[in-house]
C-alpha cells in the first residue's frame, strides 16, 4: 500500500524559505522508474505543478517557479524535500506531494496522492 | 507555460452522459500520449482517473474513459452518478517540463 503524507510549517513569514517534506512508504525512490512530485493548489483555484524527482536523482521544474525551488531526495529515510524561497502571500496554498509509477512510455503522471499541507504566508 | 483549457463547468442530470474537454497545443496535449485525469472532491486530494489519453488505474470505474483528437482532449463520464460530483483536471506533458494541468472543471450532477 503506497501512502505519502506532506509536512511543512502552516504559516511562514513573505521572504522567508518554505520547507516542505514529503514522507513515503510503499515503494522506494531506488527503483527504477520511479518519481515524487509536488503539486500545490491555492484555495479556490486550480492545481499547479511545481517539481519532480526520480530514482536517478533526475529534477525537473516549473518553468515559472525554477529559480526559487529545490527539490531532493533521502532515500534511505523515504523522504523527498522541496524548498521554495522567496515566499510571497500568493504563495499561500495547499501543497501536496504524489507518487509517479514507473511507466513503460517514461511518460510521468502522478497515481497516489498525499492528503496536503496548507500553507498560509502572512507577515 | 500556459494552463490546458477546460470549460468552468460542466453538468449533467443522473444517468446522463457529459464530456469535459482539454485544449491544448501541439506542444503539449497533440504532441505526446500523456494525458491524465485527476478528480478532486472539495477538502480532499486529487484522484488519478485516467493516465495516458485513455488508460484506467485498477479500481476506477468504467464509466470514466479518456479520448484525444488534435489538441484537445476529452474525459467523457456516462451513466452519471451524485459521487461524480467533484472538479475535474485534466494534465499533459509538455515539450518543456514534465506537466501542465488544465483550468479545472465543475462538474455537478442536476
Amino acid at each position: 500500500q503506497i501512502t505519502l503524507k506532506e509536512s511543512s510549517p502552516s504559516l511562514v513569514k513573505p521572504t522567508q524559505t518554505l520547507t516542505l517534506t514529503c514522507t513515503f512508504s510503499g515503494f522506494s525512490l531506488s527503483t527504477s522508474g520511479v518519481g515524487v512530485g509536488w503539486i500545490r493548489q491555492p484555495p479556490g483555484k486550480a492545481l499547479e505543478w511545481l517539481a519532480l524527482i526520480f530514482w536517478t536523482d533526475d529534477k525537473r521544474y516549473s518553468p515559472s517557479l525554477k529559480s526559487r525551488l529545490t527539490i531532493t531526495k533521502d532515500t534511505s529515510k523515504n523522504q523527498v524535500v522541496l524548498t521554495m524561497t522567496n515566499m510571497d502571500p500568493v504563495d499561500t496554498a495547499t501543497y501536496y506531494c504524489a507518487h509517479n509509477p514507473p511507466t513503460i512510455t517514461l511518460i510521468p503522471y502522478f497515481h497516489y496522492w498525499g492528503q496536503g499541507t496548507l500553507v498560509t504566508v502572512s507577515s | 507555460q500556459s494552463a490546458l483549457t477546460q470549460p468552468a463547468s460542466v453538468s449533467g442530470s443522473p444517468g446522463q452522459s457529459i464530456t469535459i474537454s482539454c485544449t491544448g497545443t501541439s506542444s503539449d496535449v497533440g504532441g505526446y500520449n500523456s494525458v491524465s485525469w485527476y478528480q478532486q472532491h472539495p477538502g480532499k486530494a486529487p484522484k488519478l482517473m485516467i493516465y495516458e489519453v485513455s488508460n484506467r488505474p485498477s479500481g476506477v470505474s468504467n464509466r470514466f474513459s479518456g479520448s484525444k483528437s488534435g489538441n484537445t482532449a476529452s474525459l467523457t463520464i456516462s451513466g452519471l452518478q451524485a459521487e461524480d460530483e467533484a472538479d475535474y483536471y485534466c494534465s499533459s506533458y509538455t515539450s518543456i517540463s514534465p506537466f501542465v494541468f488544465g483550468t479545472g472543471t465543475k462538474v455537478t450532477v442536476l
